[in-house]
Formats: structure tokens, sequence, C-alpha cells
């Protein structure tokens, strides 16, 4: 079964910093995607940044990247120069193939002007 | 392209009463999920389907939903009757099915009280 865990209930950072939340991932399959979705009060989920897991190369999206070890499948997001509107909960996400999409439990994080 | 379209925005309703949401997916899109969210359970997806076939409906809570997708770009999914317990918002989002891409999209919600 695919599981989707992170680990950090809430982070915070302060306004131009940088922040890393964690989340790990197990599959069976060798053939899946991790996206990182941004979900704002407004409660839209907006898709962050997305990475093919036979892609060995981190994705990266303007202040947005990831560090994906895909060994110990792990695929944090770190979003650099941190601005007021970055605060938002962060949900993690693995979707093998073309198969269903499952959510970690998500991160609320907070910036400090 | 107007994106994942959902309706209604909001719906209260009393329990006993059936609710019917809807979803128009993004065109050319043939994967589609319903999630559900709360606090207590966030984010849990409740059906998917490909090509407008159920794939995988094992998240439906009990009896008492169900979900549809008469065409590509159409999509319900039912209460009845509803509860009080059924109060969260409902997401629907759609993928295209090209390998390479794995990308859902959702639409905005929709805020669901049962009182």
């Amino acid at each position: 079964a695919q599981t989707v865990t992170q680990s950090q209930p809430e982070m915070s950072v302060q306004e131009a910093e940088t922040v890393t939340l964690s989340c790990t991932y197990d599959t069976s399959e060798s053939d899946y995607y991790l996206f990182w979705y941004k979900q704002p009060p407004s409660r839209q989920m907006i898709l962050v940044i997305r990475q093919e897991a036979y892609k060995q190369q981190n994705a990266t999206e303007n202040r947005f990247s990831v560090n994906f070890q895909k060994a110990a499948k792990s695929f944090s997001l770190k979003i650099s120069d941190s601005q007021l509107g970055d605060a938002a909960m962060y949900f993690c996400a693995s979707r093998p193939g073309q198969g269903n999409l499952i959510f970690g439990k998500g991160t609320k994080l907070s910036v400090k002007p | 392209d107007a994106g994942v379209i959902q309706s209604p925005r909001h719906e209260v309703t009393e329990m006993g009463q059936e609710v019917t949401l809807r979803c128009k997916p993004i065109s050319g899109h043939n994967s589609l999920f319903w999630y559900r969210q709360t606090m207590m359970r966030g984010l849990e997806l409740l059906i998917y389907f490909n090509n407008n076939v159920p794939i995988d409906d094992s998240g439906m809570p009990e009896d008492r939903f169900s979900a549809k997708m008469p065409n590509a770009s159409f999509s319900t999914l039912k209460i009845q009757p509803s509860e009080p317990r059924d109060s969260a918002v409902y997401f629907c989002a759609s993928s295209p099915v090209s390998r390479g891409t794995g990308s859902a999209f959702f639409g905005q919600g929709t805020r669901l009280t049962v009182v």
C-alpha cells in the first residue's frame, strides 16, 4: 500500500529565510510521481512542484526546490527567500503511474515578518 | 482553460436529505478523483476514475455515498441520506493520462454542512 508521512505538523520561518519541509513515502511501484501542494486559507489546492521518480535531478520551480532521495524514500521541499504569501498548509503526495494520488497529513507553515 | 469546476461552492442541508456534488474536469483529462477533507482525517481519497470507469472506490465511507462519471466531462458525488458527520470540504481533481505527467489539478471544493 502507498503511504505518505509528514512528520512536522507545524513549521515556522522568518521572512526571507529558508525552510525545509520533510516527507517520506512508501510504495512498491518503480514508476511513480511525487508532488508538493500548497493550500492557503482560501482552501484552493495549488500544485507547487512535481518530481518523476525516474529522474535523478531534483526538480526546481523558482524559490521552491526538492531534495529527492530515492533509496531513502525521502522527498523534502525547500522554500528559499520565504515570503508572507508562502504561509499555508503544505501537502506531500505520491502517485504510482496512473494510479491513486495519496496525500500526507500536511505541514502548516507560518512566515514571520 | 477554466480549470476544474465544482458546484455548488457551499451547501447547507438538513440531516437525512440527499446531497449531490458536481464536477467538470479539465478538457482532455481522463483521470478524476474525489477527496474529502476534514480537520480530523485530512485529505481522504474517496474514489478514482480512469476513462470514466471507477478504478478504486475503497475510500468511499459507506453505502450512503455513490459516485458516477457518465461521460468525460462530468462527475457527481451523491450522499443519501446525509448525516452531520459528512460535513467536510469535498474536492474534485483531474489529471491527464499521458505518461510523463501525473499531475492532478483541483477544483475549489464544495463546503458541505449537514445540520
